[in-house]
């Protein structure tokens, strides 16, 4: 069975500054993706940043970005000029690619970007 | 995108009541998924219901206690009956993104519930 670890329930960052969010997760699989979910208060979740398995380049979204290592199962996302609205409960998700479109979600991290 | 609503948005309940939580989104959709996110956890997947069929639950999940009705192709509901606290949570559903269910999911709102 799939698991994901989030190891940080909560950071803190000053506004302007880098911050990077952990996560790991244990799979036989080959074949999957990964995602980095936000969650802001009493808001909607949205998607941040998705990666394939199966490519090797670490995706980026803007200030948003992946250190993707597949042989570690780390998946860590990376937050630059970290902004107000950057507050938000972060989760790290796990699908494969067996046709049960079933995700798996860390525990999450709790991010308050500070003013 | 999916804009997805659902009905309440809260809602406070007493034990051994059952309430059903709508989910409407505003495009047609084969699967959608029911999640419950319990106070400062994660979401965990409760079923998947696909219009035309039967739900498929999860480990731990049963369908006389969370029975999903799904009658079309944009709208479903999930009751939660007879009520613990222990079901105090917060409840979503989700659909797949359009081109393909890989992408991402778009999510409701969620239905908090607290249960006395």
């Amino acid at each position: 069975a799939q698991t994901v670890t989030q190891s940080q329930p909560e950071m803190s960052v000053q506004e302007a500054e880098t911050v990077t969010l952990s996560c790991t997760y244990d799979t036989s699989e080959n074949n999957y993706y990964l995602f980095w979910y936000k969650q802001p208060p009493s808001r909607q979740m949205i998607l941040v940043i998705r990666q394939e398995a199966y490519k090797q380049q670490n995706a980026t979204e803007n200030r948003f970005s992946v250190n993707f290592q597949k042989a570690a199962k780390s998946f860590s996302l990376k937050i630059s000029d970290s902004q107000l609205g950057d507050t938000a409960m972060y989760f790290c998700a796990f699908l494969t690619d067996s046709g049960t479109y079933k995700y798996i979600f860390g525990t999450g991290t709790r991010l308050k970007v500070l003013a | 995108s999916a804009v997805i609503s659902q009905k309440p948005s809260r809602d406070i309940c007493q034990r051994g009541t059952s309430l059903t939580i709508q989910c409407q989104v505003d495009s047609q959709v084969t699967m959608m998924f029911w999640y419950r996110q319990q106070p400062g956890q994660s979401l965990t997947l409760i079923a998947t219901a696909n219009q035309g069929s039967e739900a498929t639950y999860e480990s731990g999940f049963v369908i006389d206690k969370f029975p999903i009705s799904r009658p079309n192709l944009t709208f479903s509901t999930l009751t939660v009956s007879n009520m613990s606290p222990e079901d105090s949570s917060i409840y979503l559903c989700s659909v797949p993104g359009a081109g393909s269910p890989y992408n991402e999911q778009f999510f409701g709102p969620g239905t908090r519930l607290t249960v006395l």
